[in-house]
């Protein structure tokens, strides 16, 4: 039982590379999030998803696509890297709707050069 | 905009005492508050879930209590241990939506010395 895997663990990217970041999970959660982290700062919401077929924009959208195929997979992409997109990414899972944690990924730490 | 504060600043403690950690939110009060856990290269642990209706919750060396008044979250950490020492983050849901999308607070550092 892996949880929430995210591959991978590290990546570095020239400007205006793209490349797709992997979550996978085999909790059967419906709810799935994408998250960023800078230094020092609190993690900021990109995308969610609430199940298969659904996602939709968080706090910090821009530069940023996803899809939700399967209850299992929400990948990231990243299209044109830009710099600012540098910082470590999370993908978060949540069971149902209500009272409940998030179950988060180990993260992929991404540096844009 | 919806705001979470959390002392940035690393909080120092000797083995054996009680930690407390702050957690303080702007405008709009959620429904109920989190905690979690981070190591370094780690992503986040949940700890603990408290609704708006409860004062406050345990679980075993944790209590965490909530004041919808205040907007504030205090969390403790009692007999403290060097293993405790970590990041602690505070989250909230200020959606009021279906999506569940937590808020998360910058987390405090904390330090047990032995």
């Amino acid at each position: 039982n892996a949880g929430v895997t995210q591959t991978p663990k590290f990546r570095i990217l020239k400007i205006g590379q793209s490349m797709t970041l992997q979550c996978t999970q085999d909790m059967n959660h419906n709810y799935m999030y994408w998250y960023r982290q800078d230094p020092g700062m609190g993690l900021k919401l990109i995308y969610y998803s609430v199940g298969a077929g659904i996602t939709d924009k968080g706090e910090v959208p821009n530069g940023y696509n996803v899809s939700r195929s399967t209850t299992e997979d929400f990948p990231l992409r990243l299209e044109l890297a830009a710099p600012s997109q540098t910082s470590v990414y999370f993908c978060a899972t949540m069971g149902g709707a209500g009272y409940y944690g998030y179950t988060f990924g180990s993260g992929t730490r991404l540096t844009v050069v | 905009s919806q705001k979470i504060e959390q002392n940035s600043e690393a909080l120092n403690i000797q083995e054996g005492k009680t930690a407390t950690l702050t957690c303080n939110y702007t405008n709009y009060s959620p429904a109920y508050l989190q905690w979690y856990r981070q190591d370094p290269g780690r992503g986040p642990v949940f700890l603990l879930l408290i609704r708006e209706n409860e004062k406050e919750k345990r679980k075993e060396r944790l209590k965490v209590t909530f004041d919808t008044t205040l907007k504030q979250s205090l969390f403790h950490i009692t007999a403290s241990q060097p293993a405790d020492s970590a990041t602690y983050l505070c989250a909230l849901d200020f959606s009021n939506n279906a999506g569940n999308m937590l808020t998360f607070g910058g987390g405090t550092r904390l330090m047990v010395k032995p």
